[in-house]
């Protein structure tokens, strides 16, 4: 089974600095899916970035980008310019390649992003 | 357009109650999950639906069960309620069963079990 870690409960950024959130996970396999959700208080879970796994290139999204490191099991997102919307807890989750019942999210324990002013 | 759509938002249940829960998808989307979040957790996956059929089912007893409608809309029962099921459940919605396909969640139904 995959297992995702987050081991940063909490973190914190001055408004316009730069922030970045780790994230490891475990698996055997070798094609899958990474993501980065944010979900402020309102609760909705909203997709900041995504990444496949056979995509050496690391995916950008304006201010948000993320450190994959494939071998060491890592992904991690840097926030550029933070800006008080950013302030939210942030979850990186794995979806398999395959199909079936891995199509599900696996979800770490998520990290709650402050921004101060 | 309108997204994923939950309902209710918040419910007050007493334990060996039963409750459903009701989920809309986003139109033209097929497949609706559902997942549990626990205060202070991350969402934790219930089950699978695609084309009305269930295509997943996480580690939760048998007392969750789900359906999908023939207009997507999915159904999410609990019988005999626990303490422990007060949580956010969230629904995501996504065209099709995977890959690189975004989910789309909504809200959420926060449940409190008393």
């Amino acid at each position: 089974a995959q297992t995702v870690t987050q081991s940063q409960p909490e973190m914190s950024v001055q408004e316009a600095e730069t922030v970045t959130l780790s994230c490891t996970y475990d698996t055997s396999e070798s094609d899958y899916y990474l993501f980065w959700y944010k979900q402020p208080p309102s609760r909705q879970m909203i997709l900041v970035i995504r990444q496949e796994a056979y995509k050496q290139q690391n995916a950008t999204e304006n201010r948000f980008s993320v450190n994959f490191q494939k071998a060491a099991k890592s992904f991690s997102l840097k926030i550029s310019d933070s800006q008080l919307g950013d302030a939210a807890m942030y979850f990186c989750a794995y979806r398999s390649y395959s199909g079936g019942s891995n199509y599900k999210l696996t979800f770490g324990k998520g990290t709650l992003l402050t921004v101060n002013p | 357009d309108a997204g994923v759509t939950q309902s209710p938002t918040h419910l007050i249940k007493t334990r060996g109650q039963h409750v459903t829960l009701r989920c809309s998808p986003i139109s033209g989307h097929k497949s609706v999950s559902w997942y549990q979040q626990v205060l202070g957790q991350g969402p934790q996956f219930i089950f699978q639906y695609y084309e009305k059929e269930e295509r997943g089912r996480g580690n939760f007893p048998d007392r969750f069960s789900a359906r999908q409608f023939p207009n997507y809309s999915s159904e999410l029962n609990v019988n005999a309620l626990l303490l422990g099921d007060s949580a956010l459940y969230l629904c995501a919605s996504s065209l099709d069963q995977g890959g690189v396909t975004e989910a789309f969640f909504g809200q959420g139904t926060r449940l409190t079990v008393v």
